[in-house]
C-alpha cells in the first residue's frame, strides 16, 4: 500500500537536545512538507521541497532544519534553537509542487521537550 | 495572510446543514478543503480552482467566489461521521505552498 509514515509516533527528549523526526513516502510524490500543529491551531508549514536536493523554507522555518536527499525521504531536525519545540508534526506529499494537487499527510509525530 | 475560517466551532444535530466560510486578504489560485479527526492526520476533501467552480461529492459541496477571496464548504443532513475540525487551505499567487485557516470545530450530536 502506498502512503506516507512517520516515526515514532511519540517522542519524548529534554531541553537542549537536537531531534529528527522521519518522514518516508513511497507514492513517488515529487514535493513534500513540513507543518506543526500546536493544540487548538491550524497547521502552519516550516519547510517544504519541490524536488531532491532543493527545499525552501515555510513561515516557521527558525529553529528547524530539513534535507531531501532522496525522493522518497524528507526528515526534519527540531534544534536546541527552537524555543517551543512541544507541538505535533505532520509531514506531507503531493504530486508535484504546482498548484492544485491534493496533499497526503502522514500519522503525525507528538513531541514532547521537558 | 492566513485566511479566516467562520464559525470556529458548531454543534449540530444529526441531519441538520453547516456552512464553513473560508476569507482571505489575497487572490487566490486555488483553495483546498481537509477535515481532520482527533489525534489523526487530516483527510482531504476537494480542491477549488480560480473560476468560481462549485465541486462535490456526496453529500458535501465546496464553492470558490475568485472575486471575494472566499470559499465556502457546505455539509447537508449531517451525519455522526462529519464530526471533526475542517480547515481551508489557500494557495496564493502560484507560491506552490498552503497556508491554512485556523480551523472549524464541527461536532454532530445524534
Amino acid at each position: 500500500d502506498g502512503g506516507i509514515t512517520q516515526s515514532p509516533k511519540y517522542l519524548f527528549r529534554k531541553e537542549g537536545q537536537n531531534v529528527t523526526l522521519s518522514c518516508e513516502q513511497n507514492l513517488n510524490h515529487d514535493a513534500m512538507y513540513w507543518y506543526r500543529q500546536d493544540p487548538g491551531q491550524g497547521l502552519r508549514l516550516i519547510y517544504y521541497s519541490q524536488i531532491v536536493n532543493d527545499f525552501q523554507k515555510g513561515d516557521i522555518a527558525e529553529g528547524y532544519s530539513v534535507s531531501r536527499e532522496k525522493k522518497e525521504s524528507f526528515p526534519l531536525t527540531v534544534t536546541s534553537a527552537q524555543k517551543n519545540p512541544t507541538a505535533f508534526y505532520l509531514c506531507a506529499s503531493s504530486i508535484s509542487g504546482g498548484r492544485s494537487y491534493e496533499q497526503y499527510f502522514g500519522p503525525g509525530t507528538r513531541l514532547t521537550v521537558t | 495572510q492566513q485566511p479566516v475560517q467562520s464559525p470556529q466551532a458548531v454543534i449540530l444535530r444529526e441531519g441538520e446543514d453547516a456552512v464553513i466560510n473560508c476569507s482571505s486578504s489575497k487572490a487566490l489560485y486555488s483553495v483546498h478543503w481537509y477535515r481532520q479527526k482527533h489525534g489523526e492526520a487530516p483527510v482531504f476533501l476537494m480542491i477549488l480552482l480560480k473560476g468560481g467552480e462549485q465541486k462535490g461529492h456526496d453529500k458535501i459541496s465546496a464553492s470558490f467566489n475568485e472575486k471575494k477571496q472566499q470559499s465556502s464548504l457546505y455539509l447537508t443532513a449531517s451525519q455522526l461521521s462529519y464530526s471533526g475540525t475542517y480547515f481551508c487551505g489557500t494557495e496564493i499567487g502560484g507560491a506552490q505552498k498552503l497556508v491554512f485557516g485556523q480551523g472549524t470545530r464541527l461536532t454532530i450530536n445524534p
